[in-house]
């Protein structure tokens, strides 16, 4: 079974800091995993995926993943935050044997400060 | 290409009375996915269907909810009768087999039952 946990559901950092998501996930198969973020009042969008190919998926708006097998876990990072980062960002995992049906994690909402 | 469309965008409505939202997913995905947003409980999959077919509807959360998809390109979401409890932001998602198995949202239909 498939399952995915994001750590703090509030991160904050001043603008220009490093930006850290913590995700961990439980996929029985290798699984496929997902960042997407939501701005207020908009939908969900896509902002990187991992597919089984390069471990260090690089996404939109220089947001960038590293999947790492062996800790079960899919953090996403950005090296320097701006005020346009502050948005709601869930982390996904989807396994062939789900029918790749995807589970989100409960969402971390990115506050930056200036 | 059109992404995923919904409306209304926006619905006030009075409790008691039917709700119908409606989504037109990404021409040629074979899933659709129903999701409902609140603070209190997140995201949550109400439905989803592949290949016009109900194949998981565990997450309905009661009978006035119920959903169908007549073709590939339509599908209802419908609350009747609508209670304040309904009050959320509720997403239609697609996705396609063929195509990397990525979830794509709507912007969302924001229901506030008053």
């Amino acid at each position: 079974a498939q399952s995915v946990t994001q750590l703090g559901s509030h991160v904050s950092v001043s603008e220009g800091a490093l930006v850290l998501l913590r995700c961990n996930y439980s996929s029985s198969v290798p699984p496929y995993l997902f960042w997407y973020v939501q701005y207020p009042n908009q939908g969900l969008q896509l902002l990187l995926k991992y597919t089984s190919a390069a471990t260090l998926v690089k996404g939109i708006n220089g947001f960038e993943a590293e999947f790492k097998k062996s800790e079960t876990s899919f953090h996403l990072t950005k090296p320097s935050a701006h005020m346009s980062d502050a948005a709601e960002y869930f982390c996904a995992v989807s396994e062939s044997g789900g029918s790749y049906i995807p589970t989100f994690g409960r969402g971390t909402s990115l506050i930056v400060h200036p | 290409d059109a992404g995923v469309i919904q409306s209304p965008r926006h619905e006030v409505t009075e409790m008691g009375q039917e709700v119908t939202l409606r989504c037109k997913p990404i021409s040629g995905h074979d899933y659709l996915f129903w999701y409902r947003q609140t603070m209190m409980r997140g995201l949550e999959l109400l439905i989803y269907f592949n290949n016009n077919v109900p194949i998981d509807d565990s997450g309905m959360p009661e009978d006035r909810f119920s959903a169908k998809m007549p073709n590939a390109s339509f599908s209802t979401l419908k609350i009747q009768p609508s209670e304040p409890r309904d009050s959320a932001v509720y997403f239609c998602a697609s996705k396609s087999t063929n195509s990397g198995n990525t979830i794509y949202f709507g912007e969302g239909s924001w229901l506030t039952v008053v």
